[in-house]
């Protein structure tokens, strides 16, 4: 059974660093790739990056200098890390399995919330 | 990076209708193998979005065949025919042609 979970702190304050982790199971890390996406409250999705299966990251070109992904393969673990943190990088985060065949995110994790706030 | 621009449905549409939700590409979402790059997702209130369409056109497992993506290189739609009231909630398209992907800023649905 396909499963991924988010989890990292709730709060955290402006300036600071954010890190979160995606448990995967059902699946190897090795033959998908997992990418994160956000969702300020009330608003739309952003894609932010992903780790592929060979290990390769690509980020979104607005939030590459703070961004990094990273992953543990033999944990069934892919972590972002997020610098600089202001207000309007509060939102839900997610990540998804992304579907080699046709590149489309067939699970998503349920989302963590992530407030930035001092 | 390529903007994706998704259009506004005259809400609420009424059970049994049909809907159709459009989407706008920058650039061509045709690749070399031919396929179209171009994936629809529904978000309904407090759960996480679920993969509807990829490929422009091809349904997801598991997914309604009410629910019917087409287009060409860079307009798309995707119908809804028959709408229930499961249907509700907000519709992205994303492009996947190129990186960095990008996502539409949605369209919602509600039913009457």
């Amino acid at each position: 059974q396909v499963q991924l979970k988010e989890s990292g702190p709730g709060l955290v304050q402006p300036s600071q660093t954010l890190s979160l982790t995606c448990t995967v199971s059902g699946f190897s890390l090795m033959d998908y790739s997992v990418h994160w996406v956000r969702q300020p409250p009330g608003k739309g999705l952003e894609w932010m990056g992903r780790m592929k299966y060979d290990g390769d990251t690509y980020y979104n070109s607005a939030l590459k200098s703070r961004l990094s992904i990273s992953r543990d393969t033999s944990k069934s673990q892919v972590f972002l890390k997020m610098n600089s943190l202001q207000t309007e990088d509060t939102a839900i985060y997610y990540c998804t399995r992304d579907q080699p065949l046709y590149y489309g995110y067939d699970y998503w994790g349920q989302g963590v919330m992530v407030t930035v706030s001092s | 990076d390529i903007v994706m621009t998704q259009g506004v449905l005259p809400n609420p549409v009424p059970s049994g209708e049909s809907a159709s939700i459009t989407c706008r590409s920058s650039k061509s979402l045709v690749y070399k193998d031919g396929k179209t790059y171009l994936n629809w997702f529904l978000q309904r209130p407090g759960q996480s979005p679920q993969l509807l369409t990829y490929w422009m056109s091809t349904r997801a497992s598991g997914v309604s065949d009410r629910f019917s993506g087409s287009g060409s290189g860079t307009y798309f739609t995707l119908k809804i025919s028959r709408v229930r009231a499961e249907d509700a909630g907000v519709y992205y398209c994303q492009q996947v042609r190129e990186y960095p992907l990008t996502f539409g800023s949605g369209t919602k649905l509600e039913i009457k």
